[in-house]
């Protein structure tokens, strides 16, 4: 099955600075990759997708680049702000299947 | 609110007991999932439909759970003879279709055994 890795656990960056978290995945077949936040206590949202069709995307502040050959993905937040503060799943799937998601990444943007 | 739902948002019960939790999907979206979330981790696939079909299940559900979906509607799961281990959070999620992955999560089931 599909093994979902994500780096780093956590990562403390100032405000105003940029943060990239890092996934692999393992079954060449996953074709859909979504980025969810999660705040203490409440659901996952998502914030991004990206298709494998693609190789990068973007909205706003938040970017995702995709490599097919080295299966792995990417996380781009710019110019963060506090309320970026929160967790942070990677996941992957094959097209409207089940998700298998990353271990999550503690984003604690500071003052 | 139409988003998902998901009823109660808290249980506490005792081991041996079951439980049963209820998950309303946002509407004329036919894929429903179920997840485990426990602290510090990543929500783990249990099982999902497409409408009232069951399709696949994972092999973290034991013989002690079940889930249904009778009406290709709302979605109930069921944990018999609950297990301290049993003890997290409970997550629904919504899906408009087959060739639509898009996942929308409920607020969860937070589930606590003694």
């Amino acid at each position: 099955g599909e093994n979902v890795e994500q780096h780093p656990s956590t990562l403390s960056v100032q405000e105003g600075d940029s943060a990239v978290i890092k996934c692999t995945y393992s079954d060449s077949a996953s074709n859909y990759f979504p980025w969810y936040k999660q705040e203490l206590g409440k659901r996952p949202q998502l914030i991004i997708d990206i298709r494998s069709n693609v190789g990068e995307k973007k909205d706003q502040r938040i970017a995702v680049t995709l490599n097919k050959t080295a299966k792995h993905f990417s996380l781009h937040i710019t110019e963060t702000q506090p309320e970026d503060s929160a967790v942070y799943f990677c996941a992957a799937s094959r097209v409207a299947s089940k998700l298998t998601f990353g271990t999550g990444t503690r984003l604690q943007v500071t003052l | 609110d139409t988003g998902v739902s998901q009823d109660p948002r808290h249980k506490i019960t005792k081991r041996g007991q079951n439980v049963t939790f209820r998950c309303d999907p946002i509407s004329e979206h036919n894929r429903l999932y179920w997840y485990r979330q426990t602290l510090g981790q990543g929500p783990e696939f249990l099982t999902y439909f497409q409408n009232e079909a069951q399709l696949e299940k994972s092999r973290l559900l034991s013989d002690r759970f079940s889930a249904e979906r009778p009406k290709g509607s709302f979605s109930t799961l069921e944990i018999q003879r609950t297990e301290q281990g049993d003890s997290a959070m409970y997550l629904c999620a919504s899906s408009l279709g087959q060739y639509q992955e898009t996942q929308y999560f409920g607020p969860g089931t937070r589930l606590l055994v003694l």
